[in-house]
C-alpha cells in the first residue's frame, strides 16, 4: 500500500524567507507525486506533479519540488514567500487503477506567513 | 478557464436522511471521483469512476454510498441513510488523463 508523511503539520515563515514542506512516500511501484495547495473555503488545486520524467518539477506560482528516490522524499520548496502563499498544503502519491488513479493524501501541512 | 463545480455549498441533514451531493464535472474528462475530508484528517479516497462504472472504491464507500452520472454531465453521490460521522467535507474531482485531477470546491456535509 501506498503511504505519505508530511512532516509538520504548522510551518511558519517570514515574507521573503526559504518555503520548505516536507513530503516523504512509500510506494512499492515507482510513483506519481503531486503537491496541492488548499486556500480557504476553496477546493484543492494542483501546484506540480512528478510522472517519472525530470526529478526536479517546476510548479505554479514560484513553488517547485524535487523527486528523490533514495530519500523517498518530494519536499516542496519556494525561493522567497509571499503572504499569497498562506494555506493548507498536501502532499500525494497515486496508483493506477483499471486506468483511473486513485490519490493517497498527507496529513498536510498548514503555511503561515509573517509580515 | 474550466472547472469542476459543486452543488450545495454547505448541506445540513438529519441522521437517517438520504443525501445527494451533486457534481459538475470538466465536460471532456473521463474520469470521475470522489473524496472526503473530515474535520481536522487527512483527504481520504471514496470511489472513481470511468467508463460509467466503478474502476475502484475505498473501504469507507460501503452499501450506503452510491455514485451515478445520470446524463453525461452531472457527477452524483447519494448516501442512503446518513450517520454522524459521515459529516465531513466531500469533494469531487475529475481528469482527462489518469494522472491529473482537477477538484471542484466541495460541499460541506453536516449530520445532526
Amino acid at each position: 500500500a501506498q503511504s505519505v508523511t508530511q512532516l509538520g503539520s504548522h510551518v511558519s515563515v517570514s515574507e521573503g524567507a526559504l518555503v520548505l514542506l516536507r513530503c516523504n512516500y512509500s510506494s512499492s511501484v515507482p510513483p506519481y507525486l503531486f503537491w496541492y495547495v488548499q486556500y480557504p473555503n476553496q477546493g484543492l488545486q494542483l501546484l506540480l506533479k512528478y510522472t517519472s520524467a525530470a526529478t526536479l518539477v517546476k510548479g505554479i506560482n514560484g513553488f517547485e519540488a524535487e523527486f528523490k528516490k533514495s530519500e523517498t522524499s518530494f519536499h516542496l520548496t519556494k525561493p522567497s514567500a509571499h503572504m499569497s502563499d498562506a494555506a493548507e498544503y498536501f502532499c500525494a502519491v497515486s496508483t493506477i487503477i483499471q486506468g483511473a488513479q486513485k490519490l493517497v493524501f498527507g496529513q498536510g501541512t498548514r503555511l503561515t506567513i509573517n509580515p | 478557464e474550466p472547472e469542476v463545480t459543486q452543488t450545495p455549498s454547505h448541506q445540513v441533514t438529519q441522521m437517517g436522511q438520504e443525501v445527494i451531493l451533486r457534481c459538475v464535472p470538466i465536460s471532456n474528462h473521463l474520469y470521475f471521483y470522489w473524496y472526503r475530508q473530515i474535520l481536522g484528517q487527512k483527504v481520504e479516497f471514496l470511489v472513481s469512476f470511468y467508463n460509467n462504472e466503478i474502476s475502484e472504491k475505498s473501504e469507507i464507500f460501503d452499501d450506503q454510498f452510491s455514485v451515478e452520472r445520470p446524463d453525461g454531465s452531472n457527477f452524483t453521490l447519494k448516501i442512503r441513510s446518513t450517520k454522524l460521522e459521515d459529516s465531513a467535507m466531500y469533494f469531487c474531482a475529475s481528469g482527462s488523463a489518469y494522472n491529473e485531477q482537477f477538484f471542484g470546491p466541495g460541499t460541506r456535509l453536516t449530520v445532526l
